[in-house]
C-alpha cells in the first residue's frame, strides 16, 4: 500500500505569513493527490485535487505543486480562516491519508 | 448545492451492530462513486469503503473487511453501511463522501456530509 507523510506535523503562524506544507507519497503516484482543510468539529473540505488544480470557490491564496512522490501546498498569505488542520490524500490506488498539519496562530 | 446527511450513529457495545444511512441530494446520485471515512476522536482521517455508482465495484479497507459491508439504493439516493462485530477501535465520526467527478478514481473525494458519530463501549 501507498503511504503518504506531512510536514510539518504542526506550524505556527501570523495572518499575512506565507505557509508551506510538504507532503511525501511512499511510491510514484503521478498527480493523483488532493489536498482537504478541516476546522475544528467540521467535516473537511477539497482544496485542490490533481495536486495543483483549486477546487471550485476556494480562494486563489491557496495553490498546489509537485507530481511524482514530493507535493506542496502553499498559502500565500494567511488569513484568521485558514487556520484549521490540513490533510493530503493520494487517490492512485487505494487511498490514503496524510497525518495532518494543523496551523496555529502565532 | 450537494447535500449529504448521515444518521443511524449512537452507541453500541463491543460486538454489536449498527448501520448507517447517508442521504444525498443536489447531484444526480447514480451517477457518482460514493464512499465512506472515518476519524477517531482527535485523530486522523481514515478511508473505510467505497462503492462504484451501480454497485458493481465494492473496495474495503483492510480493518473493516469482514465486518463492514457498503451497499446503495440508487432509487431513493440513499448509502449505507451495515457495522457488525463492532470494536472499541471503530469508534469514530463516520462521513459520507461523494466523489469529486464522475469518471476518473474512485477515491477523489469531493463533497463531505456533516458526519456521525459510532462509540463503542461497554
Amino acid at each position: 500500500d501507498i503511504q503518504v507523510t506531512q510536514s510539518p506535523a504542526s506550524l505556527s503562524a501570523s495572518v499575512g505569513d506565507r505557509v508551506t506544507i510538504t507532503c511525501q507519497a511512499s511510491q510514484d503516484i503521478s498527480i493523483h493527490l488532493s489536498w482537504h482543510q478541516q476546522k475544528p468539529g467540521k467535516a473537511p473540505k477539497l482544496l485542490i485535487y490533481d495536486a495543483s488544480n483549486l477546487e471550485t470557490g476556494v480562494p486563489s491564496r491557496f495553490s498546489g505543486s509537485g507530481a511524482g512522490t514530493d507535493f506542496t501546498l502553499t498559502i500565500s498569505s494567511l488569513q484568521p480562516e485558514d487556520f484549521a488542520t490540513y490533510y493530503c490524500q493520494h487517490y492512485d490506488n487505494l487511498p490514503a491519508f496524510g497525518p495532518g498539519t494543523k496551523v496555529n496562530i502565532k | 448545492e450537494v447535500r449529504l446527511v448521515e444518521s443511524g450513529g449512537g452507541l453500541v457495545k463491543p460486538g454489536g451492530s449498527l448501520r448507517l444511512s447517508c442521504a444525498a441530494s443536489g447531484f444526480i446520485f447514480n451517477t457518482y462513486v460514493m464512499s465512506w471515512v472515518r476519524q477517531a476522536p482527535g485523530k486522523g482521517l481514515e478511508w473505510v469503503a467505497s462503492i462504484s455508482a451501480g454497485s458493481s465495484y465494492i473496495h474495503y479497507t483492510d480493518s473493516v473487511k469482514g465486518r463492514f459491508s457498503v451497499s446503495r439504493d440508487n432509487a431513493k439516493n440513499s448509502l449505507y453501511l451495515q457495522m457488525d462485530s463492532l470494536r472499541a477501535e471503530d469508534t469514530a465520526v463516520y462521513y459520507c463522501v461523494k466523489a469529486l467527478l464522475r469518471s476518473g478514481s474512485f477515491y477523489l473525494f469531493g463533497h463531505w456530509g456533516q458526519g456521525i458519530l459510532v462509540t463503542v463501549s461497554s
